[in-house]
């Protein structure tokens, strides 16, 4: 049963322009989320995490809103850039239970 | 320091051999954790070890087995694995108030069973 689904094995953006990336998640219990960047061959990067009281979190250039009553999250890149082509996983917990990996998306940035 | 080292960065086995993979950081992170991750696929979670006391073990079988000598590191002994069991292994450490929020990542060690 996987409770956290990224639909998009892929996703393509031209430099510059603003890439978006999508979470759903099944379980109402989750109220922490965060993305992860993995570059080939290296171990995920953390990029920005989002708690369940608040709806949206900036940071530089990344952005992660969270639509609670529809179980959604997204990442927001703007301007992207060629250091970006990544995989990016979205992951979710809830109290101390175990972070639970989305599937991943894997972002090209064309230049 | 904000890194989480593990070596070696590769490894080959055979399926009768005995390995260790090593991890470790100097962040003061209290809590660590084993995963492993498939091609395409998530990072699933295999271990926790909190206040060096292993306090998650996810059903992993006894070919695999942790330890953490200390606050700073962490092994995975190895013995008699399959060739399924090859996959990148990635320890993480994070802070002890939020258990495996904002989880810093290793490398990896990437494991072929022969």
């Amino acid at each position: 049963d996987q409770q956290v689904k990224q639909n998009s094995p892929s996703l393509s953006v031209q430099e510059g322009r603003i890439s978006i990336l999508n979470c759903d998640y099944t379980n109402s219990m989750f109220d922490y989320f965060l993305w992860y960047k993995k570059y080939p061959a290296e171990g995920p990067t953390f990029l920005i995490s989002i708690s369940s009281i608040k709806d949206k979190n900036e940071d530089g250039r990344f952005t992660v809103f969270l639509n609670k009553s529809a179980k959604h999250l997204s990442l927001h890149i703007v301007p992207s850039q060629p250091g970006d082509s990544a995989v990016y996983f979205c992951a979710a917990s809830f109290g101390n239970e175990k972070l639970t990996f989305g599937t991943g998306t894997r972002l090209t940035i064309i230049p | 320091d904000t890194e989480v080292t593990q070596t070696p960065k590769h490894l080959v086995m055979g399926m009768t051999n005995k390995k260790s993979l090593k991890c470790e950081q100097h962040m003061g992170h209290r809590a660590m954790y084993w995963y492993k991750q498939k091609a395409k696929k998530p990072p699933e979670l295999m271990f926790v070890y909190s206040y060096e006391k292993l306090s998650i073990n996810e059903s992993v079988p006894s070919r695999f087995s942790p330890e953490c000598p200390n606050s700073s590191l962490l092994n995975l002994h190895l013995h008699a694995l399959q060739p399924e069991d090859s996959a990148l292994y990635l320890c993480a450490s994070s802070q002890r108030d939020r258990l495996y929020s904002e989880a810093f990542f290793g490398q990896g060690t990437r494991l072929t069973v022969v």
